[in-house]
């Protein structure tokens, strides 16, 4: 079965400095994909970024990217030069086989960024 | 381009009342999902539709949710009776196919049920 750990329940980092938040994931399936999205007190999530499991190169969107580790199975996402505005859960996320775009989600990881 | 909407934003209820949730997805998005996040968890699928019809309802607790979602465009998911353990916030999300496309969510439904 599909599932998704992210071990870090809080993380906080200093304004205008990077972070990594943690994602591994198990599947059987060679083909599979992988998201982040992030989740402001407000409630939506919104869409970060998107890697595919036969994608050669890491994704970047702006100030995210993705660390990519095939072998190890991991996901991490990495916020550049953070903002106060970064500061929200943020979810890993993969796609379950079977075509029918179902997400598979993690616990999530509540990232503080201070001034 | 209008998000996902869905109403009402926030509910309290006692256990064994019933409760319904309704979300208008993004014109054209023939893919609709109902997600249920409790707590200090991330969302967990309940239900998909494609179109008006069920794709996946594997995790949906038949005996006490419901979900329809009639003409393909907006869809209810009604609890009756309703538990302590339903107390969550509810997501729809929806996307333009049910394939590899993205899913766009709303702001969700926060259920108390006490």
């Amino acid at each position: 079965a599909q599932k998704i750990t992210q071990t870090q329940p809080g993380m906080f980092v200093q304004e205008k400095e990077a972070v990594t938040l943690d994602c591994t994931y198990d599947t059987s399936d060679p083909s599979y994909g992988l998201f982040w999205y992030k989740q402001p007190s407000s409630g939506e999530m919104i869409f970060l970024i998107y890697q595919g499991s036969y994608d050669q190169q890491n994704a970047t969107e702006g100030r995210y990217s993705l660390n990519f580790q095939k072998a190890r199975k991991s996901a991490n996402l990495v916020i550049s030069a953070s903002q106060l505005g970064d500061s929200a859960m943020y979810f890993c996320a993969m796609r379950a086989p079977g075509g029918y775009n179902k997400l598979i989600f993690g616990a999530g990881t509540r990232l503080a960024v201070h001034p | 381009e209008a998000g996902v909407a869905q109403s009402p934003r926030y509910k309290i209820i006692e256990k064994r009342q019933s409760v319904a949730f309704w979300c208008n997805p993004i014109s054209g998005h023939a893919t609709l999902y109902w997600y249920q996040q409790i707590l200090g968890q991330g969302p967990k699928l309940l239900i998909q539709f494609q179109n008006n019809g069920v794709v996946d309802d594997s995790q949906l607790p038949k005996d006490r949710f419901s979900a329809e979602r009639l003409k393909g465009v907006d869809s209810t998911l009604k609890i009756q009776p309703a538990k302590l353990e339903d107390s969550a916030v509810y997501l729809c999300a929806s996307s333009l196919s049910g394939g590899y496309s993205e899913q766009y969510f709303g702001p969700g439904t926060r259920l108390t049920v006490t």
